[in-house]
C-alpha cells in the first residue's frame, strides 16, 4: 500500500525558533497534500491544502506566515512552523493523495513541543 | 454546510461484547467514508473504506461498517471486542484531492 513517512516523529524547540515538518510520500507521486493539526484529546483539523508547484490554501483561521507550506516536488511537502511559540505544540499530520485515488496516506504525525 | 458527528464521546464495554460506534455525516455529494483507528501518541490506521457498491463493509481487525444513505450513516460494529481494541476511533468523510471531514472521535474503553 501507499506510504506516507514525516520526519521528525517528533521535535522539541525554544519558543521563538522555526521548525520545519517534512512529509514524503515514498512509493506514489501525490498530487495533492494536506497538513492536520491534531491538539490533545481531539480530532483532526484541516490546516491547509497543498497541491504540487502551486501556493497553499490554507483553512480559515490559519495563518499562513506562520505555517509555511512548500509543495516542491509530488513526493515531498514541508511545513515549517515559524516563530514557534507554546502554543503551537500540538501533533501535525501530513497526508497525500493523488489524483487517481479517492483516499488520503497519512503520515505517522510529528508531535512538536515548544518551551 | 459539510460535516461528520459522533454523538458518542466514550464508550465502555466488556471484552468479548459487542460493539457499535455511530457515525453520521452531512456531504453534499457522494460521500466517500473512512474509519480510522488511532491508539495513544499514535498516527491514524484505516479500518475501512466505503467508495460504492456494497453497502456493508468489511475491514480489517474484525471491523464493518454499514452505509446508510437514507439515514446519512455510517456505524462501525464488531462482534467481539478484544482489549487491544481500546484507542480512539475517528469517522471521516473526504477524498484523495479533497479534504477529509473528521469527527470529533469516540474513545473506546474495553474492561476486562
Amino acid at each position: 500500500g501507499a506510504v506516507v513517512s514525516q520526519h521528525p516523529s517528533w521535535v522539541i524547540c525554544k519558543s521563538g525558533t522555526s521548525v520545519k515538518i517534512e512529509c514524503r510520500s515514498l512509493d506514489f507521486q501525490a498530487t495533492t497534500m494536506f497538513w492536520y493539526r491534531q491538539f490533545p484529546k481531539q480530532s483532526l483539523m484541516l490546516m491547509a491544502t497543498s497541491n504540487e508547484g502551486s501556493k497553499a490554501t490554507y483553512e480559515q483561521g490559519v495563518e499562513k506566515d506562520k505555517f509555511l507550506i512548500n509543495h516542491a516536488s509530488l513526493t515531498l511537502s514541508t511545513l515549517t512552523v515559524t516563530s514557534a511559540h507554546p502554543e503551537d505544540s500540538s501533533f501535525y499530520i501530513c497526508s497525500a493523495g493523488e489524483w487517481d485515488t479517492d483516499e488520503q496516506f497519512f503520515g505517522p504525525g510529528t508531535r512538536l513541543t515548544v518551551l | 454546510a459539510q460535516s461528520v458527528t459522533q454523538p458518542d464521546i466514550h464508550i465502555t464495554v466488556s471484552e468479548g461484547a459487542s460493539l457499535e460506534l455511530r457515525c453520521n455525516y452531512s456531504y453534499g455529494a457522494t460521500p466517500y467514508l473512512f474509519w480510522y483507528v488511532q491508539s495513544p501518541g499514535q498516527g491514524l490506521q484505516l479500518l475501512l473504506k466505503y467508495f460504492s457498491g456494497d453497502t456493508l463493509v468489511q475491514g480489517i481487525k474484525g471491523f464493518e461498517a454499514e452505509f446508510k444513505r437514507s439515514q446519512s450513516s455510517f456505524n462501525l460494529r464488531k462482534p467481539s471486542v478484544h482489549w487491544s481494541d481500546a484507542a480512539e476511533y475517528f469517522c471521516a468523510v473526504g477524498s484523495g484531492t479533497y479534504k477529509y471531514i473528521f469527527g470529533t472521535g469516540t474513545r473506546l474503553k474495553v474492561l476486562a
